[in-house]
């Protein structure tokens, strides 16, 4: 059973540009996690989204930032005209029962968003 | 508001001795709390959790304990080995998965 999976791994943007972070979740989980990790710091939830559902997006910023986890394919998270203080590792996790059935959430190794 | 400590920030300790990290929440409403082991370059990975239906919990050389009472929490490593050595974190889950600051446990050969 494959791990939680997001792509890139790496990713450099130019101010103004647009990044798109994607995440696979555990196969049969459909619950899914979007964190933002500065350096040196701990993880700052953002968004929780089930397919086709945007949860709860409490800690994503109104603007420039979006995400979505369609009902075939990857969640993406997207982040309009990225400034260099968007620069951080962004992990996704995943879990089979959702924050309602308190169950464990499952990390990938991130994507480190990198802003010239 | 929802606020996990964790303390220390960094910890270092001999191969062989005990390590202790301590968390304390700010809701009592939470009953789950994880813990995650963060390697240089890796995503976090879980490597214990509790519920609040129990007060303590083992796997070999690693244990947590929880004082609901008290609300706070904590990680029991024995028998460090420097495998051992990354951040750790730990979290409570309220209406989401809200974590500590981490710790930098070093464990020297």
């Amino acid at each position: 059973n494959a791990g939680v999976m997001q792509n890139p791994r790496h990713l450099v943007r130019r101010r103004g540009q647009e990044a798109r972070l994607r995440c696979s979740p555990m196969k049969g989980h459909s619950h899914v996690y979007w964190y933002r990790q500065l350096p040196e710091e701990g993880l700052k939830f953002m968004v929780y989204l089930q397919k086709e559902n945007i949860i709860d997006e409490s800690g994503m910023p109104k603007e420039r930032f979006s995400a979505e986890f369609p009902k075939e394919g990857p969640s993406i998270l997207r982040i309009q005209q990225v400034v260099r203080g968007d620069s951080a590792a962004y992990f996704c996790a995943s879990s089979p029962l959702g924050v309602a059935g308190k169950d464990t959430q499952y990390f990938g190794p991130g994507t480190r968003l990198t802003v010239l | 508001g929802e606020n996990v400590e964790q303390h220390p920030s960094t910890l270092s300790v001999q191969e062989g001795d005990s390590a202790v990290i301590k968390c304390t929440y700010s809701d009592s409403a939470s009953n789950y709390f994880p813990w995650y082991k963060q390697e240089l370059g890796k995503g976090p990975q879980l490597i214990i959790d509790i519920r609040s239906n129990v007060g303590e919990k083992k796997d070999q050389r690693i244990a947590v304990t929880l004082n609901k009472t008290a609300k706070h929490f904590s990680l029991h490593i024995t028998e460090t080995q420097p495998e051992d050595s990354a951040v750790y974190f730990c979290a409570a889950l309220f209406q989401k998965l809200v974590f500590g600051t981490g710790t930098r446990l070093l464990v020297s050969p």
